[in-house]
């Protein structure tokens, strides 16, 4: 099976542009989750798609947000970019059932805000 | 909210010999589940051993063990024979149990312990 995938894999903005981050899962997962990983605050929860629902969400302003196709392919979107906003941002998919808990990674998109 | 702390920013060991990475973490659940992850300098986040709570035979996938302690919330991973290519960041995660009809909350993840080998 093909692992998750992510595009694209580097971007540079300048502040208050918009960017969308797009991520595919693994083929049958119908799970996926977002995270932000920078140095000063590691690696954080930004939220989860399950069958085109939001089910959760971490501790993020609303110029986060995201959405998931009828295919799991998800998009994640971020508005009015900061210079905190350079990260990387990591999407994970997961299977259901016992392995919902089992979250595998994409490779990341890296954002440069100017 | 639960909090996962990994007290050993950076360790080294030599290549063959063995090297633990500790991690606890704090939580008022007890249904939940524990894993460690591995990120090589190409940035590719690798899943290495997962722990059911309820579960208390600790984890084992070929070279990598861990020693699970639910009652002192502590959460290590033993690398047996290090290779080079065991030279990475380490994540101790932590996720609660799934909930029906409402999912369950993301990965809280530990600051990492960059790992050394020494040829």
């Amino acid at each position: 099976k093909a692992g998750v995938t992510q595009t694209p894999r580097y971007l540079i903005k300048t502040r208050g542009q918009q960017v969308t981050l797009s991520c595919s899962p693994i083929s049958g997962h119908r799970s996926v989750s977002w995270y932000q990983q920078t140095p000063g605050q590691g690696l954080q929860f930004l939220f989860e798609y399950f069958s085109e629902t939001q089910r959760n969400k971490g501790n993020f302003p609303g110029r986060f947000s995201g959405r998931q196709f009828s295919n799991s392919r998800s998009e994640m979107n971020v508005s009015t970019l900061e210079l905190g906003d350079s990260a990387l941002y990591l999407c994970a998919s997961s299977g259901g059932g016992a392995t919902y808990n089992e979250q595998f990674f994409g490779p990341g998109t890296r954002l440069t805000v100017l | 909210a639960q909090t996962v702390t990994q007290s050993q920013p950076e360790m080294s060991v030599q290549e063959a010999e063995t090297v633990t990475l500790s991690c606890t973490y704090d939580t008022s659940e007890s249904d939940y589940y524990l894993f460690w992850y591995k990120q090589p300098p190409s940035r590719q986040m690798i899943l290495v051993i997962r722990q059911e709570a309820y579960k208390q035979q600790n984890a084992t996938e070929n070279r990598f063990s861990v020693n699970f302690q639910k009652a002192a919330k502590s959460f290590s991973l033993k690398i047996s024979d290090s290779q080079l290519g065991d030279a990475a960041m380490y994540f101790c995660a932590y996720r609660s149990a799934f909930r029906s009809g409402g999912g369950a909350d993301g990965l809280t993840f530990g600051k990492g312990t960059h790992l050394i080998i020494q040829p």
